[in-house]
This record gives C-alpha cells, sequence and structure tokens, in this order.
C-alpha cells in the first residue's frame, strides 16, 4: 500500500533563515507528488506538485522540492523564510492503482513555526 | 479563494443524530472528493464522485454517504453520530478527476460532536 511519511511534526525556524521539510513516500508503482500548505482555520492551498520531468520543482511563494526516486523522497524547501510562512505542510502523494481516481493519501503533517 | 465553497462553516450537534454537509465545486469541474481530518486519523480520503458518479471510496463509514447532483454540487450525510466523528470535512474539485489534476480544497466544515 502507498503511504506517506513526514518525519518532523514541526520545525521551528528563524525568520530569513533557510528550512527543509521532509516527506518519503513507500509506493510499488509510479506516483505523482503535491505538497500542500494549511494556513490556521483554512483549507488545504496547493504548493507545487510532480508529476514527470524535471526533478526540482518550483512552487508558489518561493518554495520548492526535489523528487529523489533512489530515496523515494520529496523534500520540501525555502532558502529563506517569513513569518507569513507559519502553517502546515502536507505531503500527499495520488494513488495510480485504482485506475481513473485521484483520491490523495497524505502524511501527518509539519508544522513550520517561524520565529522573528 | 479556492473557489470550492462549503456550508455550514461549523455544526455542533449531539450524539445519535444526522447532518448534511454541503459542497459547490469551482465552475467547471466535473469531480468531488471528501476527505475528513481529524487529530488522531490526520487526513483522510473518504469518497470521490465524477459528474454525478462514484469514483472511488477510501475509509468511509457504513454511517457516511455522499452524492453528487446533476448540478454538480456534492452533499455528505453523518448519521448515528459518534464523538469520534468530530473532525473538519473537507470538499475538493477538480476539473476530470484525472490522476494529473490539482484538487482544490474549501475551507471545510468542523463538526463537533456532544
Amino acid at each position: 500500500a502507498q503511504s506517506v511519511t513526514q518525519l518532523d511534526s514541526q520545525v521551528p525556524v528563524f525568520e530569513e533563515a533557510p528550512v527543509e521539510l521532509r516527506c518519503n513516500y513507500s509506493s510499488s508503482v509510479s506516483v505523482y507528488l503535491f505538497w500542500y500548505v494549511q494556513y490556521p482555520n483554512q483549507g488545504l492551498q496547493l504548493l507545487l506538485k510532480y508529476l514527470s520531468g524535471s526533478t526540482l520543482v518550483k512552487g508558489i511563494n518561493g518554495f520548492e522540492a526535489e523528487f529523489n526516486k533512489s530515496q523515494t523522497s520529496f523534500h520540501l524547501r525555502k532558502p529563506s523564510v517569513h513569518i507569513s510562512d507559519t502553517a502546515e505542510y502536507f505531503c500527499a502523494v495520488s494513488d495510480l492503482r485504482g485506475g481513473a481516481t485521484n483520491k490523495l493519501i497524505f502524511g501527518t503533517g509539519t508544522l513550520l513555526a517561524v520565529q522573528p | 479563494d479556492s473557489g470550492v465553497t462549503q456550508t455550514p462553516k461549523h455544526l455542533i450537534t449531539a450524539t445519535g443524530q444526522r447532518v448534511t454537509l454541503r459542497c459547490s465545486p469551482r465552475s467547471g469541474d466535473l469531480s468531488v472528493y471528501w476527505y475528513q481530518q481529524s487529530l488522531d486519523q490526520g487526513l483522510q480520503f473518504l469518497i470521490q464522485y465524477y459528474n454525478g458518479e462514484e469514483r472511488a471510496k477510501g475509509n468511509i463509514l457504513e454511517r457516511f454517504s455522499a452524492q453528487q447532483f446533476p448540478d454538480l454540487h456534492s452533499e455528505l450525510n453523518l448519521s448515528s453520530l459518534e464523538l469520534g466523528d468530530s473532525a473538519l470535512y473537507f470538499c475538493a474539485s477538480s476539473s476530470s478527476g484525472r490522476t494529473t489534476d490539482t484538487q482544490y480544497f474549501g475551507p471545510g466544515t468542523r463538526l463537533t460532536v456532544l
């Protein structure tokens, strides 16, 4: 079965510092990978997605992620964070086993806490 | 604003009751998904509809049911509610339901069962 592991439940970081949020997945088939962000009291917003092609994916708000097939990872990075980046970040895979369905399997989330 | 609307925003009810959550997808989107976010289970896929027909089922309890209407809005019905059903319920929509589609999430309905 497919699964997603987000190794850190919380990542504290100072403003303007770089950050990496880790995501590993487990799957016996090819996957599509996503990062979503959830701001307090809001729904989820797509940051970026990997479908195929270049393994370095650039998203919104200065975030990027690198797909590493050999390490089954899809870590999210930002070179310099802002207070406004404080939010919960979810890594997800698209379950491709079911054919035409597009259900997402989410990790447990990482709370990015940016401190001044 | 994702363009996906959900009502109500908050719902407080008692055990044993039945509630209906409503979702309107983005204009033009044919596929609707329901997810449950709870502290112990995290974010879990419940069910997907495409153009009125059920496309996929996840960890949805038998007490829960959903449907998508001809105008493409969807409703999630939760019955015989238990304390453990307290959670944030998200609806998402996508244009066609293909695996490459981006899912756009609504703001959620927070259900509290007392």
